[in-house]
């Protein structure tokens, strides 16, 4: 069971928008420790998405776009694209653990 | 352009021993932290350990601690990962890692393609 809590899977028609959650608690999120956020096509490497909570790297669409607010963060995903399928993951550090921490991942699907 | 090239993985018996490299190129690898992550079959991503880049700060996930050392050697641009009494919880593809921020809040910002270790009889 991870640290961070995301739903294992959400879905959405292309053009929608869908959202991620990503759930933590006082020693992580909450602990004003970043959230970022990886997209991870099965059989090859994850690549980072959003960094330090809202920042998108070079290259990187502007339909993606995160957040945080307390102890949870989320991501969200405008004009929802056959090539958005994979798997979404969120990612911090833990003060208590002193380690850093994924959440479970989720797995996007487009209709 | 920034390339980690993950190397060194295999089948190997319980309780035996592996070495993990990862050829980094393209960046000034002495001044970036670098990392291990892994992911099991059909699992999520576990972060595993990271050296700081000048090599003297290390720390690793309680899963692999005492049993598993990182190390780097900035004049050939190469970070490894010594695994020692592996388990068939091992088991999984390593990536290796280039990390930004501090060395208590980090992200991952390019990874290697990956290496598969198996740990079976």
């Amino acid at each position: 069971q991870s640290v961070l809590t995301q739903p294992p899977s959400v879905s959405g028609a292309p053009g929608q928008r869908v959202t991620i959650s990503c759930t933590g608690s006082r020693s992580n999120i909450g602990a004003d420790c970043d959230v970022h956020w990886y997209r991870q096509v099965p059989g090859t490497a994850p690549k980072l998405l959003i960094y330090r909570n809202n920042n998108r790297p070079s290259g990187v669409s502007d339909r993606f776009a995160g957040s945080k607010s307390g102890t949870s963060a989320s991501l969200a995903i405008t004009g929802l694209q056959a090539e958005d399928e994979a798997d979404y993951y969120c990612q911090s550090y833990d003060r208590s653990l002193s380690a850093s921490i994924f959440g479970g991942g989720t797995k996007l699907t487009v209709l | 352009q920034v390339q980690l090239v993950d190397s060194g993985g295999g089948v190997v018996q319980p309780g035996r021993s592996l070495r993990l490299s990862c050829a980094a190129s393209g960046f000034g690898f002495s001044s970036y932290g670098m990392h291990w992550v892994r992911q099991a079959p059909g699992k999520g991503l576990e972060w595993v350990a990271i050296v700081w880049y000048g090599g003297s700060y290390k720390d690793y996930a309680d899963s692999v601690k005492g049993r598993f050392t990182i190390s780097r050697d900035n004049s050939k641009n190469t970070v490894y990962l010594q695994m020692h009494s592996l388990r068939a919880e091992d088991t999984g593809v390593y990536y290796c890692v280039r990390g930004l921020g501090s060395y208590d809040d980090f992200w991952f910002d390019h990874w290697g393609q990956g290496t598969l270790v198996t740990v079976s009889s």
